[in-house]
């Protein structure tokens, strides 16, 4: 199976500008996650969507939103972006509880360097 | 919800040492565990999980131990080579949750 995809891979917007990040999950996973992740600071959860609805969310202010669509592709979207917003945006995707033993393991996506001027 | 703690934030051995990685939860319910290696500008990959039905998990020079009592789970590396190098990070899971609590990460590195 081919694995989780992201695109694009850079960017480079200014601040104030808005930004979409797209995520192919792998062939089959229904569940898309998303994650910041900034020197130091490790992964932190943005959000999680699962059947085009947002199931779980991180502590991240409003300007972060997302989307799944009925193919289970989903997208990212930033607004206003701030200086602090630059960072690797990982997605990653799992089965989502569909094997019934819980707690399934989420595969990565390579992530979008995104660097705000 | 889960809190995940991970030690240490840095960890430094010569080619050949063991090195081990600690991580400890608070969710008594977190039932899966599994570890990510991050090389440089790459994605987390998964390296070896275990779930809590085990005690202990071994993959050639990997191993994971577990125990539920005390809520914490250890990384184990025998034999560390230069391409061990890369930031790991343990996680916690349970069923209904479906998103693991990451911990914080270890920068290992592996002097030749």
């Amino acid at each position: 199976k081919a694995g989780v995809t992201q695109t694009p891979r850079y960017l480079i917007k200014t601040r104030g500008q808005q930004v979409t990040l797209s995520c192919s999950p792998i062939s089959g996973h229904r569940s898309v996650s998303w994650y910041q992740q900034t020197p130091g600071q490790g992964l932190q959860f943005l959000f999680e969507y699962f059947s085009e609805t947002q199931r779980n969310k991180g502590n991240f202010p409003g300007r972060f939103s997302g989307r799944q669509f009925s193919n289970s592709r989903s997208e990212m979207n930033v607004s206003t972006l701030e200086l602090g917003d630059s960072a690797l945006y990982l997605c990653a995707s799992s089965l989502a509880g569909t094997s019934g033993r819980g707690g399934d393991t989420q595969y990565f996506g390579p992530g979008t360097r995104l660097t705000v001027l | 919800g889960e809190n995940v703690e991970q030690h240490p934030s840095t960890l430094s051995v010569q080619e050949g040492d063991s090195a081990v990685i600690k991580c400890t939860y608070s969710d008594s319910a977190s039932n899966y565990f599994p570890w990510y290696k991050q090389e440089l500008g790459k994605r987390p990959q998964l390296i070896i999980d275990i779930r809590s039905n085990v005690g202990e998990k071994k993959d050639q020079r990997i191993a994971v131990t577990l125990n539920k009592t005390a809520k914490h789970f250890s990384l184990h590396i025998t034999e560390t080579q230069p391409e061990d190098s890369a930031v790991y990070f343990c996680a916690a899971s349970k069923g209904g949750s479906y998103i693991p609590t990451f911990g914080r990460g270890t920068s290992l590195i592996v002097h030749p």
